[in-house]
Formats: structure tokens, sequence, C-alpha cells
């Protein structure tokens, strides 16, 4: 098993939709999450970290959901510049702490 | 504030010939990350620098892939002999230091690699 699994995608969605990605994770001892974004042939970008109460950050919402090492991305009313792939990253703790591990990533094509 | 940089942004070689990579970190970050990206693939760690000190190397290929952080500041990783499985993306990241929560992670912009 996978230490970080997306969703495979690509998924393709007009203008307007709300989206999900959903992650999974095998380290029960992971202490920090994050969704990172990352344009085509570009680097990767922090775009937010994940809390257990869940977080907002405009038309973005994460949550995490311990128990069942799951980690999502709700993206709302999507825009053509959220085109990218979405990477979920958790920290290997109880190892070497303060690495981060990465899935796959999910790509996300937002179309007029 | 200038970013992470790396150089050179693209390298084509042939097989069994060397390589190396250099990036610059954030001023004052302490924290050095070399990371290998396939396509398709997320980031995957090479080495892990606090300060010169290599903390963390596990995931290092060592008979050929080396890296050196001499002042705690730029590093460099080097490949030799590079094989044709080696052609990757090679990511640089910083942050100003490994704690918990770790800080934010920033990228540079990668050395492409393809080893013909």
């Amino acid at each position: 098993r996978k230490e970080v699994e997306q969703d495979p995608g690509p998924f393709n969605v007009p203008e307007g939709a709300t989206v999900a990605f959903n992650c999974t994770y095998s380290n029960s001892a992971s202490q920090s999450f994050f969704w990172y974004r990352q344009d085509c042939r570009k680097e990767p970008k922090l775009l937010m970290s994940v809390y257990s109460s869940g977080n907002e950050d405009g038309r973005f919402t994460a949550q995490l959901n311990r128990a069942s090492q799951y980690i999502s991305l709700l993206i709302r009313d999507s825009k053509l510049s959220d085109s990218a792939t979405y990477l979920c990253v958790v920290t290997n703790d109880g190892g070497s702490q303060g690495n981060l591990i990465f899935g796959k990533g999910t790509k996300l094509s937002v179309k007029p | 504030e200038a970013g992470v940089v790396q150089s050179p942004r693209y390298k084509i070689i042939e097989k069994k010939q060397p390589v190396a990579f250099w990036c610059n970190p954030i001023s004052g970050h302490n924290t050095l990350y070399w990371y290998l990206q396939n396509l398709g693939q997320g980031p995957e760690l090479l080495i892990r620098y606090e300060n010169e000190e290599a903390v963390d190397d596990s995931q290092l290929p060592k008979d050929r892939f080396s890296a050196e952080r001499l002042k705690g500041v730029d590093s460099t990783l080097k490949i030799q002999p590079a094989e044709l499985g080696d052609s990757a993306v090679y990511l640089c990241a910083s942050s100003l230091d490994s704690g918990t929560p770790p800080n934010e992670q920033f990228f540079g912009p990668g050395t492409r690699l393809t080893v013909l």
C-alpha cells in the first residue's frame, strides 16, 4: 500500500463547478497535512495546511479525518486558473520527522 | 525576496556521463531538501540538510548519487555515472527549519534531466 493515495483523475469540470479531491494515508503517526498545487512544468507550491477542525480559505475547504486517515479538498465555484495538479502531502512522523510524503497528485482541468 | 534558485534548468546528457545540479536556497533558510520527481508522480525526498549536516539521506542511491552543502548555504547534487532511469526533474526546496509542525517548504523551479 502506498503511503499517500489520491484519486487518479484527471478531473475535467466546467467553470463554476464544485470539485472534491480525496486522499488517504497509511502512517497513523503522521501529524501534519497539506495540499500543494503544481502547475504544468512548474514547482509545487503550498495551497493550504489541513487541520483536524477543518479549514477554509476562500473557495477552498480542507478536511481531515484522523480516525479514517482521510483528507479531502473541496473547490467551489471553480475557475479556469484552478487548472493544475493537486498534491496531497503528509509528514512522515514517527521516523524521519518533518519529511513530507507526497501523493501522485490529481490533475484538474477547468473548462470554459 | 528571491526564491529558491536552481541551475541549470535543463540538462541533456548521455548515459554514463556525470551531471551536477546546483541550488541556492532562500536566504536564512537552514533546511535544504533535494527531491526527485518522475512524470506523473509526486516529489520523492532524496536528502535533507540541516545547515551543513545531511540529517536524512536514507533515500539517496549512494552508489551513484552524492550531495554536499559545505557552508550550509548552497548545495550541489551529483550523479555519476548517470543512467537512463535517472531522467526526471530534480527539485530543491528550503525551509526555515524542520520543526514540528514543519515550516513551509519553498521549491525551486527544478532541473529537468534527460539521459540519452
